[in-house]
């Protein structure tokens, strides 16, 4: 069974700094991996999405990456601010399945 | 669009009654998931659809969960009878996909809490 892994489980950091989240996974053999942010009492926001066949995608100051065949993803995040405070956690795609990681609680210090 | 839409955002009951929770997908996505997240075991699938068919249930913790949708727009997840190990947050997410392999949107999550 995938197994989805995140370190460290929590991170602080203060406002401005760059900083990387860490994701990796145990079954190379996934369709895509899906960052996520959650909100404290809130739903799941979807980040970015990188497909099997990808190595990075962006979108504002996100960056995401993915080594299939090391089992690892990365989720950039350049200069932080203090709303980048919240849980972000990966998901990785199998069949028929999306396997997540526990998770990654970032607090941004003004 | 209103996003992922779910109903009721808390629910409180006792031991052994029925609850049943909500869903309504974003409008022309064509597959709907169940989650389950607790802090012991974080979010775990516990069904998907797709075209309003049951895909693959294997995460259905016991017999007391059954799901079902009826139609494209709406879909409920059921305990019967419920016990306080099913407490947690129980999110519904859509996709325009065939499978699991696409985007997912999520609802605002179903906070159960059975006493």
């Amino acid at each position: 069974k995938q197994e989805v892994t995140q370190i460290p489980a929590a991170l602080s950091v203060p406002e401005g700094e760059n900083l990387v989240l860490n994701c990796s996974f145990t079954d190379s053999a996934i369709y895509n991996l899906q960052w996520f942010r959650q909100d404290p009492g809130k739903g799941l926001t979807s980040l970015l999405l990188i497909q099997s066949s990808q190595r990075e995608q962006t979108s504002g100051r996100l960056n995401a990456s993915l080594d299939k065949s090391s089992g690892r993803s990365t989720l950039y995040i350049a200069a932080s601010q203090p709303g980048d405070s919240a849980t972000y956690l990966c998901a990785v795609t199998g069949a028929n399945n999306l396997f997540f990681g526990t998770g990654t609680r970032l607090t941004v210090i003004p | 669009d209103a996003g992922v839409i779910q109903s009721p955002r808390h629910e409180v009951t006792e031991m052994g009654q029925e609850v049943t929770l909500r869903c309504k997908p974003i409008s022309g996505h064509n597959s709907l998931f169940w989650y389950r997240q607790t802090m012991m075991r974080g979010l775990e699938l516990l069904i998907y659809f797709n075209n309003n068919v049951p895909i693959d249930d294997s995460g259905m913790p016991e017999d007391r969960f059954s799901a079902k949708m009826p139609n494209a727009s709406f879909s409920t997840l059921k305990i019967q009878p419920s016990e306080p190990r099913d407490s947690a947050v129980y999110f519904c997410a859509s996709s325009f996909a065939q499978g699991a392999r696409d985007e997912q949107f999520f609802g605002p999550g179903t906070r159960l809490t059975v006493l």
